[in-house]
Parts: C-alpha cells; sequence; structure tokens
C-alpha cells in the first residue's frame, strides 16, 4: 500500500484564489482527518470524516474552508478566496476506526505545502 | 476542553547526551497518549503510544497522571533522533487527537 496520498505536494497561488487540496486515504479505512501544520500554532485538527460522513468541523477556521468527501476513497479541502494566513502544511491522515470509539492509529500522508502570496 | 502543552519549541543536545521532551496535558477523563515523530522530508508517524508501554528506538514515555505528564526520553541521543517531535491526546471515547505545538530536537555530533 503507498499509504495515504496528497495532492499538489506544493501549491504556490495568490491570495483571492481557489485552493483545492485532495487526499487518498488508506484503503479500507473508514476515518479521514486533515490537520494543518504551522510554526506558530503545531498541528491543528482541521475536521475529521467517518464514513464519508463529518464527525466533527470545529476547527475549520472559517467560511472560507471547506470539505468534503464524496467516496471513501476521496476527500478534499478546499479554500475560497485563499488568504497569506493560509499559508501552511496540510495534512491528510487516515485510520482503520471501528464501530465503537475509533481507537486506532492515524496514518499520515506526505502533506501539501501551501503558500499564498 | 483537552489541551496538550509542550513547553519547548527548540532542543538541542549533543550526542550521547541524555534527552527528555517534556509534555503536559489537561483532560478531564483517561486519555490516551501518543508520541508522533515528523523526520526531515518525511511525513507525520507514530513513535510510541501509552498503552503499548514500549520502547522504540530507544525512546520510552510514561503517563503519569498525578502530573498530567507524558515526557519522552532516550538516554543516550543519537544524531538520527533529530527531528519535530509532537504529543498528542485522544479522548476516552472520540478519534480525534489533539497535538502539541510540537518540539523540533537537535541533536549535534
Amino acid at each position: 500500500d503507498a499509504g495515504v496520498i496528497q495532492s499538489p505536494r506544493h501549491e504556490v497561488t495568490e491570495m483571492g484564489q481557489e485552493v483545492t487540496l485532495r487526499c487518498k486515504p488508506i484503503s479500507g479505512h473508514n476515518s479521514l482527518f486533515w490537520y494543518r501544520q504551522t510554526m506558530m500554532r503545531g498541528l491543528e485538527l482541521l475536521i475529521y470524516f467517518n464514513n464519508n460522513v463529518p464527525i466533527d468541523d470545529s476547527g475549520m477556521p472559517e467560511d472560507r474552508f471547506s470539505a468534503k468527501m464524496p467516496n471513501a476513497s476521496f476527500s478534499t479541502l478546499k479554500i475560497q478566496p485563499s488568504e497569506p494566513r493560509d499559508s501552511a502544511v496540510y495534512f491528510c491522515a487516515s485510520s482503520p476506526g471501528t464501530p465503537r470509539g475509533y481507537k486506532e492509529t492515524q496514518y499520515f500522508g506526505p502533506g501539501t505545502r501551501l503558500l499564498v502570496l | 476542553a483537552q489541551r496538550v502543552t509542550q513547553p519547548e519549541k527548540l532542543l538541542s543536545v549533543f550526542k550521547g547526551a541524555p534527552v527528555e521532551l517534556k509534555c503536559n496535558y489537561s483532560y478531564s477523563g483517561s486519555p490516551e497518549l501518543f508520541w508522533y515523530v515528523q523526520y526531515s522530508r518525511q511525513r507525520l508517524q507514530l513513535l510510541l503510544r501509552h498503552i503499548s508501554r514500549e520502547s522504540i528506538k530507544g525512546f520510552t514515555a510514561d503517563l503519569n497522571k498525578g502530573e498530567t505528564s507524558f515526557h519522552l526520553k532516550k538516554p543516550f541521543a543519537q544524531e538520527e533522533d533529530s527531528a519535530m517531535y509532537y504529543c498528542a491526546l485522544r479522548e476516552t471515547s472520540g478519534s480525534r487527537l489533539t497535538f502539541g505545538e510540537g518540539t523540533q530536537l537537535t541533536v549535534n555530533p
């Protein structure tokens, strides 16, 4: 298994543009997580899905951010419009998940490094 | 709400010296604690979890509920241990992880 796959690996865009980050979780995993990593705030959970359903989106910064998981093998994180303060590394992670408690290790993707000018 | 604190953003030691990366948490229930590591240009990966009570790459971490700490220790640091280390907490019921701010460890030759 190639692990969690994210694309693009690097993205440079101008303020105001729409940015779409993509994630393919490990096959068979039921839970998917989006994180943002910055020097100032470290790793922050933005949103997570279980069985394609958003469970907790309390970490999503504002309405400019949206995430979808149309099927078990694909998720997107969209920023529209993007701002310079959105510059960060965005990680996707997946875990097998269980019907109770979801107490499984999370496996991280390589991240997407986003720079908004 | 749960919170994880890593008081040191940067930690520098010499090869062969002991190293301790501090992690404190606040959570009213019984948490599950983890240490994740991110080596240069690699993805974040699990290093160890407190319920396993194992030693990985010479690192150990003991959950101290009285002090609400989960410090990561290694008696003799190696240059290849240089990385970013994150302490994380998971609630008793649920799957979200709360991460600390991270500690960048540099092991000098």
